[in-house]
């Protein structure tokens, strides 16, 4: 099993560039989220979903968007970009809302 | 008071010591209780879930103190390869929003 994999693993942009990160897991777990994680802040919650065709927003939803067409991908857009969206953002799944969750390797997303 | 806090450290430790620290919680209905493990520019990993009646892993063991809402991680015999951060993990506000991760507690252990 690859786990939990995403892509790109650095990426630049241009502020209101628009941009997807993508996430897939291969453990068929029905619990997937996106975090980021910044300097002093610890991890932060963007998005979830219980399942295919079911999101939610976390704490910091704002200039973010999701969706889950099926159990293994969740990826997270960016609609435009800001400065303040530099971060490092990770991607987990796991098999309910309150076990174990399992993290891929990060993306480090830098905006000019 | 915050959902989960920890004493960000650093601790230096030396290499063969023990070391603990805590982590506090605010919501008294959390049931789940986790320690993971976050090397520097890497994805947190789980180290160890916490149980009520605490729980050892050989050389680290975790305890639950419901009553004081803290959760407590020790390390014994201290390896140069235990430096990293370490995350408190509960579950949330009645687990709408799964887990919530405390900002962690940088362990630094020393030659």
């Amino acid at each position: 099993n690859a786990g939990v994999t995403q892509t790109p693993k650095f990426q630049v942009l241009k502020t209101g560039q628009s941009m997807t990160l993508q996430c897939a897991q291969d453990m068929n777990h029905e619990y997937m989220s996106w975090y980021r994680q910044d300097p002093g802040m610890g991890l932060r919650l963007i998005h979830y979903s219980v399942g295919a065709g079911i999101t939610d927003q976390g704490e910091v939803p704002n200039g973010y968007n999701v969706s889950r067409s099926t159990t293994e991908d969740f990826p997270l857009r960016l609609l435009s970009a800001a400065p303040s969206q530099t971060s490092v953002y990770f991607c987990a799944s796991s098999p309910s809302l309150r076990n174990t969750q399992y993290f891929g390797p990060g993306t480090r997303l830098t905006v000019l | 008071r915050k959902e989960v806090e920890q004493d960000p450290g650093p601790f230096n430790v030396p290499e063969g010591a023990t070391v603990a620290f805590n982590c506090t919680y605010s919501n008294s209905a959390s049931q789940s209780f986790f320690w993971y493990r976050q090397d520097c520019r890497k994805e947190p990993k789980l180290l160890m879930s916490v149980y009520s009646s605490g729980n050892e892993d050989g050389r680290f063991t975790a305890q639950l103190n419901r009553a004081s809402q803290y959760i407590s991680l020790l390390i014994r015999d201290s390896k140069l390869s235990d430096s990293a951060t370490y995350l408190c993990v509960v579950n949330g506000r009645g687990g709408a929003d799964g887990l919530t991760f405390g900002k962690g507690t940088h362990l630094i252990i020393q030659p």
